[in-house]
């Protein structure tokens, strides 16, 4: 049984361009999280989705980014028009259940994003 | 609000010897506590959790007790491994939210 699975494991962007970072979900599992890592920094949450809903973006910055659990194939966590401090390492997890479970969460391995 | 802070890093130790990883959170409701791992170009794996007062977690020998009076969640193991070298995460989540908080993270590195 494959785990979460991320694309890339690395990016490069110029400033302006847009990155788009994939994530599939351990199978069965239908609620995905995804998280980013600053430099010596920790995880931050950025958004929580189910198939084809987002049910929290709290942590999401408010302009340039979006993020899409389409009901067939990956979540997709989309950065448009990036700048130097979108560099990053973006983590997805996955969950059978969903919030109030206290379900476990399974991480990917990241996509590295740097921004030249 | 609510946040978790941990004791920075690096911790350098030789092999055999006795680890701790110091973890303290504050949150405003009643948190589930974990402890995740990351190895070098890996994504965090799930080391152990507890999720109520006095839980003790454990897992490959690590070992965290919830304590609410100290509010803390500290990672023990009597004998590491040079395998056990990475970098570790303190977390939390309270019940009916569905983010994880994390700290910023200890690295680890055990020599021979």
């Amino acid at each position: 049984n494959a785990g979460v699975m991320q694309n890339p494991r690395h990016l490069v962007r110029r400033r302006g361009q847009e990155a788009r970072l994939r994530c599939s979900p351990m199978k069965g599992h239908s609620h995905v999280y995804w998280y980013r890592q600053l430099p010596e920094e920790g995880l931050k949450f950025m958004v929580y989705l189910q198939k084809e809903n987002i049910i929290d973006e709290s942590g999401m910055p408010k302009e340039r980014f979006s993020a899409e659990f389409p009901k067939e194939g990956p979540s997709i966590l989309r950065i448009q028009q990036v700048v130097r401090g979108d560099s990053a390492a973006y983590f997805c997890a996955s969950s059978l259940l969903g919030q109030g479970a206290n379900n476990e969460q399974f991480f990917g391995p990241g996509t590295r994003l740097t921004v030249l | 609000g609510n946040s978790v802070t941990q004791m920075e890093g690096p911790v350098t130790l030789s092999e055999e010897a006795f680890l701790t990883i110091n973890c303290t959170y504050t949150a405003t409701g009643y948190p589930s506590l974990f402890w995740y791992v990351q190895y070098p170009g890996e994504g965090l794996q799930l080391l152990l959790k507890a999720t109520k007062a006095d839980d003790k977690g454990s897992n490959k020998g690590f070992e965290a007790t919830y304590r609410k009076e100290t509010t803390s969640f500290h990672l023990e193991k009597g004998s590491v491994q040079v395998s056990d070298s990475a970098v570790y995460f303190c977390a939390l989540s309270i019940y009916n939210t569905d983010k994880l908080i994390f700290g910023t993270g200890t690295r680890l590195q055990v020599f021979p």
